[in-house]
C-alpha cells in the first residue's frame, strides 16, 4: 500500500511556541486531512484539504496541500497546553472512498510548562 | 447529540476467547469502519462497510469478523485466530459522498488486552 512519512515523530516545545509538522507521500493524493488524538480518545478531524496549493486555517491551525500533491503541512501558532496530543495526517488517492485512506504514524506533541 | 458510541471502553480477554466490540452511530452515516491502533503506529483498516448487509476487508482483516445488519451498528468480533489482538480499536463513520468520504467521525475507542 501507499506509505506516508510523517515528521517529526515527536516534539517537545515550550508553551507559546509555534509548531510545524509535515507529511510526504511517494504517490499523488487528491485529499489531505489532519486529525488530532487526545490520550485515550478517538481522533478528531482538524482540517480537510481538497485542492493542490490550498491553504486552510482553523483558529491557530493552518494546513497546506502541497503543490506537488505529494505533501501537506500543519502549523500551530502560539501553542497552548490543550494542544498536547498526537497529530495524524491522512491522504486519500484519486477517486477513493475512505477505504483508501492512508494514515501517517503521527506526531506526538508535548508542551513543557 | 449525534455521535459514535463504542463499548466497552476497556476489555480483558483470555487467550482463545472471542470478544465482540460494539459500535453504534446516530449520525445517519452510510459508511462505517474499524481501525486498529498500536503504539507509535498509524491507524490500520480492519473492515469497512458502505451499506447495510455489505462489508469489505481492509488491510488487516485476518482474525476479525464484522456484521452490518443495521445502518446504525457495526460490531467487530476479535476471534481467537487473531494472533496479536492487544490493541486500541477505533470505530468510525462517514458520509458516503465521495468528496468528503475521508472526513471520518471516530468513536472514543475500545482498548482490548489479552491476558
Amino acid at each position: 500500500g501507499q506509505q506516508l512519512n510523517q515528521s517529526p515523530q515527536s516534539m517537545f516545545i515550550q508553551e507559546g511556541e509555534d509548531v510545524s509538522m509535515n507529511c510526504t507521500s511517494s504517490s499523488i493524493f487528491n485529499t489531505w486531512l489532519w486529525y488530532k488524538q487526545d490520550p485515550g480518545e478517538g481522533p478528531v478531524l482538524l482540517i480537510a484539504l481538497y485542492k493542490a496549493g490550498e491553504l486552510t486555517s482553523n483558529g491557530r491551525l493552518t494546513a497546506q496541500f502541497g503543490i506537488t500533491r505529494k505533501d501537506s503541512f500543519l502549523n500551530i501558532s502560539a501553542s497552548i497546553p490543550s494542544d498536547v496530543g498526537i497529530y495524524f495526517c491522512a491522504g486519500q488517492p484519486s477517486g477513493g472512498g475512505a477505504d483508501g485512506l492512508t494514515f501517517g504514524k503521527g506526531t506526538h506533541l508535548i508542551i513543557q510548562p | 447529540d449525534g455521535g459514535i458510541t463504542q463499548s466497552p471502553k476497556y476489555l480483558f480477554r483470555k487467550e482463545g476467547q472471542n470478544v465482540t466490540l460494539s459500535c453504534e452511530q446516530n449520525l445517519n452515516h452510510d459508511a462505517m469502519y474499524w481501525y486498529r491502533q498500536d503504539p507509535g503506529q498509524g491507524l490500520r483498516l480492519i473492515y469497512y462497510s458502505q451499506i447495510v448487509n455489505d462489508f469489505q476487508k481492509g488491510d488487516i482483516a485476518e482474525g476479525y469478523s464484522v456484521s452490518r445488519e443495521k445502518k446504525e451498528s457495526f460490531p467487530l468480533t476479535v476471534t481467537s485466530a487473531q494472533k496479536n489482538p492487544t490493541a486500541f480499536y477505533l470505530c468510525a463513520s462517514s458520509i458516503k459522498r465521495r468528496a468528503s468520504a475521508g472526513e471520518l467521525f471516530f468513536g472514543e475507542g475500545s482498548r482490548l488486552t489479552v491476558l
